[in-house]
């Protein structure tokens, strides 16, 4: 089974539409985050949270939240999807800081927004 | 603007040639890089990092050079292999543990 899990895989949605998409994991870890893929600009943060209790805004949180349900459980949610929200998503974990800095993603989200 | 940039957005290698991916960053705050490899509709995987202490870093096929005063590091891959084809992502952070700054990515693709 896979360690960090994303649901769904894919989905269309229309603009002004609520969509949330949901991250859990069975790593353990105690961060959490998400980034967003576009071509040619690689990943860039959205969120993310160091426990349960820390949420924290990255580069690009304009238009996003999100919910630290659980250690193991991180949701991305638009609240109002628009057109340039089309992108890939990621959901990554990662453990307290080890020498490696190694995040583990998820398989991956495509929202497409209409 | 981009902390890190990879320049080349494709690369083209003959299967048991090497494979250079090259990346540049300008935080010179900078102090630890990785690199992550991503197939199609999957997650990106760690490959590899090194330090800002070392120069070099080698596991199996793969090697990493930084260069930290021309602010540059590249993903060596020899002998290439068909199965190596993929996005690659240069990744750095102010020190092990912190957020990652990601690259643009290359994608690899090497021919049989």
């Amino acid at each position: 089974d896979a360690d960090v899990t994303q649901t769904p895989r894919n989905r269309i949605t229309k603009t002004g539409k609520r969509i949330m998409l949901e991250c859990s994991q069975t790593k353990g870890h105690d961060r959490m985050y998400w980034y967003r893929q576009d071509p040619g600009l690689g990943l860039r943060l959205i969120y993310y949270s160091f426990d349960v209790k820390d949420i924290n805004k990255g580069e690009i949180s304009d238009g996003y939240s999100v919910s630290r349900q659980a250690q193991a459980k991180f949701s991305l949610s638009l609240e109002s999807a628009i057109p340039n929200q089309t992108a890939l998503y990621f959901c990554a974990t990662s453990d307290f800081p080890s020498g490696s800095n190694e995040q583990y993603f998820g398989p991956g989200t495509r929202l497409t927004v209409t | 603007d981009q902390q890190v940039k990879q320049n080349s957005p494709s690369l083209s290698v003959q299967e048991g040639r090497i494979s250079i991916l090259n990346c540049d960053y300008t935080n010179s705050m900078f102090d630890y890089f990785l690199w992550y490899k991503k197939y199609p509709a999957e997650g990106p995987t760690f490959l590899i990092s090194i330090s800002s202490i070392k120069d070099k870093n080698e596991d199996g096929r793969f090697t990493v050079f930084l260069n930290k005063s021309a602010k540059h590091l590249s993903l060596h891959i020899v002998p290439s292999q068909p199965g190596d084809s993929a996005v690659y992502f240069c990744a750095a952070s102010v020190w092990a543990g912190n957020m990652l700054t990601f690259g643009g990515g290359t994608r690899l693709m090497v021919k049989p």
